[in-house]
């Protein structure tokens, strides 16, 4: 099955400044790389997504980038706000197959 | 009015027990999955649905039930509750074709 490691686990940035979770992964049939929020008594959220054939996407202050050589992608959040405070988790899936392997999580702290 | 709704949203119960949680939606999906969240592993897969007539095992499917009682209607039930299945349950959709998970709230469950 698909191994997938998160890093870090944790991760406390100033206000303003970027942050950086990276998500690899063992498949190489994987094409479908997403990265969803969980913000604290609620449900994860899609934030941003990615596909096999795009090397990166960005969605304002967030961006995802996919390295399928290395088999890793990263979240990255420029100029973090304290809404960005929450647990953040990848989840890549390979097309054609239901199982979604979810990271173990990053929990970012932006202080303010 | 939340797209994805779980009732209950908090429940004790005590070993032994037979529990029922429940997932509707309003999104007009035809998938339904049930997530199991516990810290530091993550979300992982208990049981999944394509349809109304379709159910499929998760990694997790262990002392768990299912019933896809209609397209919106998807319940997970523990026929005899025991405290390693204390853990945050979510529900999630899906459409097919669209790789997207939504997720319900959550159902903070314990089991004395």
């Amino acid at each position: 099955g698909e191994n997938v490691e998160q890093h870090p686990s944790t991760l406390s940035v100033q206000e303003g400044d970027s942050a950086v979770i990276k998500c690899t992964y063992s498949d190489s049939a994987s094409n479908y790389f997403p990265w969803y929020k969980q913000e604290l008594g609620k449900g994860p959220q899609l934030i941003i997504d990615i596909r096999s054939n795009v090397g990166e996407k960005k969605d304002q202050r967030i961006a995802v980038t996919l390295n399928k050589t290395a088999k890793h992608f990263s979240l990255h959040i420029t100029e973090t706000q304290p809404e960005d405070s929450a647990v953040y988790f990848c989840a890549p899936k390979k097309g054609g197959y239901q199982k979604v392997t979810f990271g173990t999580g990053t929990k970012l702290q932006v202080i303010p | 009015d939340a797209d994805v709704t779980q009732t209950p949203r908090n429940r004790i119960t005590k070993t032994g027990k037979r529990i029922m949680l429940e997932c509707s939606q309003t999104k007009g999906h035809d998938r339904m999955y049930w997530y199991r969240q516990d810290p530091g592993l993550g979300l992982r897969l208990i049981y999944y649905s394509f349809d109304v007539k379709d159910i499929n095992k998760g990694e997790i499917s262990d002392g768990y039930s299912v019933s896809r009682q209609a397209q919106a209607k998807f319940s997970l039930s523990l026929e005899s509750a025991i405290p390693n299945q204390t853990a945050l349950y979510f529900c999630a959709t899906s459409s097919t074709g669209n790789e997207k998970l939504f997720f319900g709230s959550g159902t903070q469950l314990s089991v004395l």
